[in-house]
């Protein structure tokens, strides 16, 4: 069984700064998807950014980026120029496949962006 | 349009209640989900449907049933529920594109369940 660790229950960091929240897993496959989410206060979970495990480079999306490390199973999620709108809770999730249709998540991390 | 849609966005019921919760997509998704949330826990999956039939079943108590009357519609059947099932109720659709490197899991804005 897959198993998601997101080891930073709470991070904050100023406005414009930028923050790195970490997750690790572990799984004996070879090919598989990461995802980083972000569920704002009493609002709606969204995707992030994902990374398909073949794909040696890390993905990126505007300001948000991944630095993923097969071997390491690690796939951390940098957040540059953080903005007040970012504060949320971010959860790291492992899907085999959509058609296995199981994602394992970690527990969450809490992130808070201050002026 | 990238939208999945639940309601109601509230439902407050007794233990000896019956009531539904109803998701809805239009992007042709496939699969569908059901997950359970409690405040600041991550997801749990309850139930997935893959071409409108139940794919997986995470070992969730009867009181829970789910329903896919199409491709686009996905309820979940509540009776007898203990207060320990309050919680936020999660639906999500994904394509199930034949390159799954393009497919995403959407989620809706969920609804929220207390049971009294």
């Amino acid at each position: 069984a897959q198993t998601v660790t997101q080891s930073q229950p709470e991070m904050s960091v100023q406005e414009a700064e930028t923050v790195t929240l970490s997750c690790t897993y572990d799984t004996s496959e070879s090919n598989y998807y990461l995802f980083w989410y972000k569920q704002p206060p009493s609002r709606q979970m969204i995707l992030v950014i994902r990374q398909e495990a073949y794909k040696q480079q890390n993905a990126t999306e505007n300001r948000f980026s991944v630095n993923f490390q097969k071997a390491a199973k690690s796939f951390s999620l940098k957040i540059s120029d953080s903005q007040l709108g970012d504060t949320a809770m971010y959860f790291c999730a492992f899907m085999k496949s959509f058609n296995a249709g199981k994602s394992t998540f970690g527990d969450g991390t809490t992130l808070t962006v201050k002026p | 349009d990238t939208e999945v849609t639940q309601t109601p966005k509230h439902l407050v019921m007794g233990m000896t209640n019956k009531k539904s919760l109803k998701c809805e997509q239009h992007m042709g998704h496939r699969a569908m989900y059901w997950y359970k949330q409690k405040a600041k826990k991550p997801p749990e999956l309850m139930f997935v449907y893959s071409y409108e039939k139940l794919s997986i079943n995470e070992s969730v108590p009867s009181r829970f049933s789910p329903e896919c009357p199409n491709s686009s519609l996905l309820n979940l059947h509540l009776h007898a529920l203990q207060p320990e099932d309050s919680a936020l109720y999660l639906c999500a659709s994904s394509q199930l594109a034949r390159r799954e490197s393009t497919d995403t899991q959407y989620f809706g804005p969920g609804t929220r369940l207390t049971v009294l």
